[in-house]
């Protein structure tokens, strides 16, 4: 089973409001990623945690706010976002976050700012 | 030179034929190479993942590196329809601790 799991599958948001992202992984796995993506873009890495420590933050404006709970589960909390913050927000996770670890992806939540 | 880079497309072929995708790298020291696929508004769901230089097959799709050229390219035989989508290219640099994703290239199987 590589199944990551994301809620919500669409959200749409005013620049004032707060949301949660959330993922969720049984696989064991102790690596969890952020992505962002835009249309006809690659994804972009935003965070990682590895073994629930925040290792990687790639530069990502303080209006998005990582979290990891347990090893199973990372949030992405959100506040103040603009609306060129709309893209496809991507959780994947590996076993480890070893470099030959492969990443598996969650099916993404779509983000609207208005 | 871009980290990861892809011939955006589209390529278009027939149905049944090979479909061959390519990808180089600037990173010498890379050493873990993954080919995602991704149909449009979908995440990215692996399709091969290669570490050695050579072939590796499986099923429809063959992966191969070249660690020398620092180029790794995905093989697609007898495509179908359903191949159509996106294909990712996505490379663990040495120099960097993340993976890295080349553009994409968009593959188009008509019947």
């Amino acid at each position: 089973d590589t199944e990551v799991t994301q809620t919500p599958k669409h959200l749409v948001m005013g620049m004032t409001n707060k949301k949660s992202l959330k993922c969720e992984q049984h696989m064991g796995h102790r690596a969890m990623y952020w992505y962002k993506q835009k249309a006809k873009k690659p994804p972009e890495l935003m965070f990682v945690y590895s073994y629930e420590k925040l290792s990687i933050n790639e530069s990502v404006p303080s209006r998005f706010s990582p979290e990891c709970p347990n090893s199973s589960l990372l949030n992405l909390h959100l506040h103040a976002l603009q609306p060129e913050d709309s893209a496809l927000y991507l959780c994947a996770s590996s076993p480890a976050g070893h470099r030959t670890d492969t990443q598996y992806f969650g099916p993404g939540t779509r983000l609207t700012v208005l | 030179q871009k980290e990861v880079e892809q011939n955006s497309g589209p390529l278009s072929v027939p149905e049944g034929a090979i479909a061959s995708l390519n990808c180089t790298y600037s990173d010498r020291g890379s050493q873990s190479f993954f080919w995602y696929r991704q149909y449009s508004g979908k995440s990215p769901e692996l399709i091969m993942s290669i570490y050695s230089n050579g072939d590796k097959e499986d099923g429809r799709f063959t992966a191969q590196l070249n660690k020398a050229s620092q180029y790794v390219s995905l093989l697609i035989r007898d495509s179908q329809p359903s191949d159509s989508a996106t294909y990712l290219c996505a490379v663990q640099l040495d120099q960097l601790d993340k993976l890295i994703f080349g553009t994409g290239t968009r593959l188009q199987v008509f019947p």
